[in-house]
Protein backbone atom coordinates (compact mmCIF):
# COMPACT_ATOMS: atom_id res chain seq x y z
CA UNK A 1 0.00 0.00 0.00
CA UNK A 2 1.17 3.56 -0.63
CA UNK A 3 2.14 5.39 2.27
CA UNK A 4 0.08 8.60 1.02
CA UNK A 5 -3.03 8.10 -0.30
CA UNK A 6 -4.99 10.34 -2.64
CA UNK A 7 -8.95 9.89 -2.97
CA UNK A 8 -10.22 10.33 -5.77
CA UNK A 9 -7.69 9.82 -8.26
CA UNK A 10 -9.87 11.11 -11.04
CA UNK A 11 -12.71 13.47 -10.50
CA UNK A 12 -15.05 15.06 -13.35
CA UNK A 13 -17.31 17.72 -11.95
CA UNK A 14 -18.91 20.79 -13.05
CA UNK A 15 -18.52 24.48 -12.27
CA UNK A 16 -19.49 25.43 -9.13
CA UNK A 17 -20.29 22.12 -7.81
CA UNK A 18 -18.25 21.93 -4.11
CA UNK A 19 -15.20 19.22 -4.59
CA UNK A 20 -13.08 17.91 -1.86
CA UNK A 21 -9.67 15.54 -2.26
CA UNK A 22 -8.82 13.99 0.76
CA UNK A 23 -5.13 12.61 1.75
CA UNK A 24 -3.87 10.49 4.13
CA UNK A 25 -0.48 9.21 5.09
CA UNK A 26 0.75 6.39 7.22
CA UNK A 27 4.72 7.42 7.31
CA UNK A 28 3.91 9.71 10.79
CA UNK A 29 5.34 12.52 9.35
CA UNK A 30 3.91 15.97 10.83
CA UNK A 31 4.10 18.12 7.89
CA UNK A 32 1.51 17.95 5.14
CA UNK A 33 1.19 19.93 1.51
CA UNK A 34 -1.04 20.13 -0.93
CA UNK A 35 0.28 21.33 -4.03
CA UNK A 36 -1.13 21.77 -7.87
CA UNK A 37 0.69 20.86 -11.40
CA UNK A 38 -0.42 22.77 -14.80
CA UNK A 39 1.71 22.14 -17.42
CA UNK A 40 4.34 23.95 -18.02
CA UNK A 41 4.27 25.76 -14.22
CA UNK A 42 5.57 22.45 -12.30
CA UNK A 43 4.00 22.58 -8.82
CA UNK A 44 2.57 25.54 -7.01
CA UNK A 45 1.89 25.40 -3.56
CA UNK A 46 -1.64 25.68 -2.41
CA UNK A 47 -1.99 24.78 1.45
CA UNK A 48 0.69 23.47 4.31
CA UNK A 49 0.25 22.13 7.63
CA UNK A 50 2.67 21.34 10.22
CA UNK A 51 0.01 20.05 12.89
CA UNK A 52 -3.26 19.62 13.54
CA UNK A 53 -3.50 23.68 14.58
CA UNK A 54 -1.14 25.07 12.28
CA UNK A 55 -2.60 25.75 8.97
CA UNK A 56 -1.16 27.81 6.18
CA UNK A 57 -1.88 29.79 2.78
CA UNK A 58 0.65 28.67 -0.03
CA UNK A 59 1.22 30.69 -3.25
CA UNK A 60 -2.34 30.15 -4.67
CA UNK A 61 -4.60 29.00 -1.63
CA UNK A 62 -7.66 31.72 -3.16
CA UNK A 63 -10.32 28.99 -4.25
CA UNK A 64 -9.41 26.89 -1.49
CA UNK A 65 -9.64 25.78 1.55
CA UNK A 66 -8.23 22.99 3.87
CA UNK A 67 -8.84 20.68 6.67
CA UNK A 68 -6.55 18.58 8.98
CA UNK A 69 -8.67 16.47 10.64
CA UNK A 70 -5.54 14.54 12.33
CA UNK A 71 -2.02 14.15 11.72
CA UNK A 72 -2.66 11.71 9.71
CA UNK A 73 -5.39 13.15 7.25
CA UNK A 74 -5.01 16.76 5.25
CA UNK A 75 -8.23 17.39 3.14
CA UNK A 76 -8.36 19.85 -0.11
CA UNK A 77 -11.53 21.59 -0.89
CA UNK A 78 -12.99 23.37 -3.56
CA UNK A 79 -15.85 25.50 -2.20
CA UNK A 80 -17.25 26.06 -5.64
CA UNK A 81 -15.09 24.79 -8.77
CA UNK A 82 -14.35 26.57 -11.66
CA UNK A 83 -12.59 25.45 -15.12
CA UNK A 84 -9.54 27.04 -14.49
CA UNK A 85 -9.00 24.79 -11.12
CA UNK A 86 -8.92 22.02 -13.96
CA UNK A 87 -5.39 20.34 -12.85
CA UNK A 88 -3.73 17.57 -11.32
CA UNK A 89 -3.44 17.76 -7.46
CA UNK A 90 -0.77 16.50 -5.10
CA UNK A 91 -0.88 15.55 -1.75
CA UNK A 92 2.85 15.35 -0.15
CA UNK A 93 4.42 14.50 3.46
CA UNK A 94 7.98 15.44 5.26
CA UNK A 95 9.35 15.09 8.39
CA UNK A 96 12.88 16.16 9.97
CA UNK A 97 14.88 13.27 10.78
CA UNK A 98 16.73 14.04 14.32
CA UNK A 99 15.73 17.90 13.53
CA UNK A 100 17.68 17.97 10.76
CA UNK A 101 16.01 19.68 7.85
CA UNK A 102 15.95 16.59 5.15
CA UNK A 103 14.86 18.53 1.96
CA UNK A 104 12.34 15.75 1.16
CA UNK A 105 9.05 15.26 0.14
CA UNK A 106 6.86 11.97 -0.41
CA UNK A 107 3.97 12.45 -2.70
CA UNK A 108 1.16 10.76 -3.10
CA UNK A 109 -0.16 9.15 -6.79
CA UNK A 110 -1.92 12.66 -7.24
CA UNK A 111 -5.85 13.43 -8.36
CA UNK A 112 -6.59 15.03 -11.62
CA UNK A 113 -9.79 17.24 -11.23
CA UNK A 114 -11.11 18.40 -14.20
CA UNK A 115 -13.54 21.26 -13.80
CA UNK A 116 -16.48 21.60 -16.71
CA UNK B 1 8.64 35.95 -3.57
CA UNK B 2 10.59 32.50 -5.06
CA UNK B 3 11.86 32.67 -8.25
CA UNK B 4 13.63 29.17 -10.04
CA UNK B 5 14.67 29.30 -13.11
CA UNK B 6 15.61 25.94 -15.44
CA UNK B 7 16.04 24.80 -19.13
CA UNK B 8 12.82 23.26 -20.28
CA UNK B 9 13.87 20.60 -22.21
CA UNK B 10 16.76 19.25 -23.03
CA UNK B 11 17.74 15.94 -25.23
CA UNK B 12 20.81 14.33 -25.04
CA UNK B 13 22.03 10.04 -26.00
CA UNK B 14 21.66 7.32 -24.22
CA UNK B 15 24.92 6.98 -22.67
CA UNK B 16 25.77 10.51 -22.43
CA UNK B 17 26.22 12.61 -19.54
CA UNK B 18 23.25 15.74 -19.14
CA UNK B 19 23.89 18.59 -16.49
CA UNK B 20 20.82 20.39 -16.19
CA UNK B 21 21.00 23.79 -14.53
CA UNK B 22 18.91 25.78 -11.88
CA UNK B 23 18.69 29.28 -10.79
CA UNK B 24 16.50 30.86 -8.00
CA UNK B 25 16.06 33.73 -6.13
CA UNK B 26 14.04 33.41 -2.71
CA UNK B 27 14.47 34.34 1.28
CA UNK B 28 15.11 32.03 3.79
CA UNK B 29 16.72 29.45 1.53
CA UNK B 30 17.66 26.20 3.15
CA UNK B 31 18.99 24.06 0.62
CA UNK B 32 18.24 22.75 -3.37
CA UNK B 33 16.12 19.30 -3.66
CA UNK B 34 15.82 17.94 -7.09
CA UNK B 35 12.84 15.76 -8.30
CA UNK B 36 12.01 13.33 -11.28
CA UNK B 37 8.89 13.02 -12.52
CA UNK B 38 7.50 10.21 -15.07
CA UNK B 39 4.56 11.02 -17.23
CA UNK B 40 1.50 10.52 -15.31
CA UNK B 41 3.13 9.90 -11.96
CA UNK B 42 4.23 11.35 -8.96
CA UNK B 43 7.58 13.25 -8.45
CA UNK B 44 9.95 11.41 -6.62
CA UNK B 45 12.84 12.78 -4.06
CA UNK B 46 16.59 12.66 -5.79
CA UNK B 47 18.83 14.40 -4.04
CA UNK B 48 19.52 17.17 -1.98
CA UNK B 49 22.09 19.93 -1.37
CA UNK B 50 21.84 21.72 1.99
CA UNK B 51 25.75 22.33 2.07
CA UNK B 52 28.06 23.74 -1.05
CA UNK B 53 29.53 20.97 -2.87
CA UNK B 54 28.37 18.14 -5.02
CA UNK B 55 26.19 15.11 -3.46
CA UNK B 56 26.68 11.94 -4.92
CA UNK B 57 24.14 9.25 -5.69
CA UNK B 58 24.85 6.15 -7.83
CA UNK B 59 24.67 7.54 -11.59
CA UNK B 60 23.10 11.10 -10.42
CA UNK B 61 25.10 14.25 -8.82
CA UNK B 62 23.71 17.51 -7.54
CA UNK B 63 25.76 20.45 -7.02
CA UNK B 64 24.99 24.02 -4.92
CA UNK B 65 26.96 27.43 -4.88
CA UNK B 66 24.47 29.57 -2.40
CA UNK B 67 26.73 32.23 -3.06
CA UNK B 68 25.89 32.32 -6.68
CA UNK B 69 22.45 31.02 -6.01
CA UNK B 70 22.58 28.06 -8.74
CA UNK B 71 22.54 24.59 -8.71
CA UNK B 72 22.57 21.49 -11.12
CA UNK B 73 21.67 17.50 -11.09
CA UNK B 74 24.16 16.04 -13.31
CA UNK B 75 23.16 12.51 -14.54
CA UNK B 76 25.75 10.01 -15.97
CA UNK B 77 25.49 7.03 -18.43
CA UNK B 78 21.82 7.99 -19.47
CA UNK B 79 19.71 5.37 -19.83
CA UNK B 80 16.31 5.80 -21.56
CA UNK B 81 14.31 5.06 -18.38
CA UNK B 82 15.96 8.78 -16.95
CA UNK B 83 13.76 10.28 -19.66
CA UNK B 84 11.07 12.54 -17.56
CA UNK B 85 10.52 15.68 -16.18
CA UNK B 86 13.69 16.81 -13.40
CA UNK B 87 12.56 19.75 -11.11
CA UNK B 88 14.48 21.64 -8.99
CA UNK B 89 12.64 22.41 -5.27
CA UNK B 90 14.45 25.22 -3.01
CA UNK B 91 13.15 24.79 0.95
CA UNK B 92 12.50 28.43 2.19
CA UNK B 93 11.47 29.24 5.50
CA UNK B 94 9.19 26.98 7.54
CA UNK B 95 9.86 24.06 5.75
CA UNK B 96 8.09 25.39 2.45
CA UNK B 97 9.26 23.93 -0.58
CA UNK B 98 8.58 25.97 -3.65
CA UNK B 99 9.25 24.69 -7.49
CA UNK B 100 10.86 25.31 -10.86
CA UNK B 101 8.70 24.49 -13.96
CA UNK B 102 10.78 21.90 -14.45
CA UNK B 103 12.83 20.37 -17.51
CA UNK B 104 11.71 17.76 -19.57
CA UNK B 105 14.70 15.18 -20.55
CA UNK B 106 14.23 13.47 -23.67
CA UNK B 107 16.63 10.33 -24.11
CA UNK B 108 17.36 9.58 -27.34
CA UNK B 109 18.79 5.44 -28.65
Amino acid sequence: DADVTQTPRNRITKTGKRIMLECSQTKGHDRMYWYRQDPGLGLRLIYYSFDVKDINKGEISDGYSVSRQAQAKFSLSLESAIPNQTALYFCATSAQKAGVYTGELFFGEGSRLTVL
Amino acid sequence: GQSLEQPSEVTAVEGAIVQINCTYQTSGFYGLSWYQQHDGGAPTFLSYNGLDGLEETGRFSSFLSRSDSYGYLLLQELQMKDSASYFCAVGGNFNKFYFGSGTKLNVKP
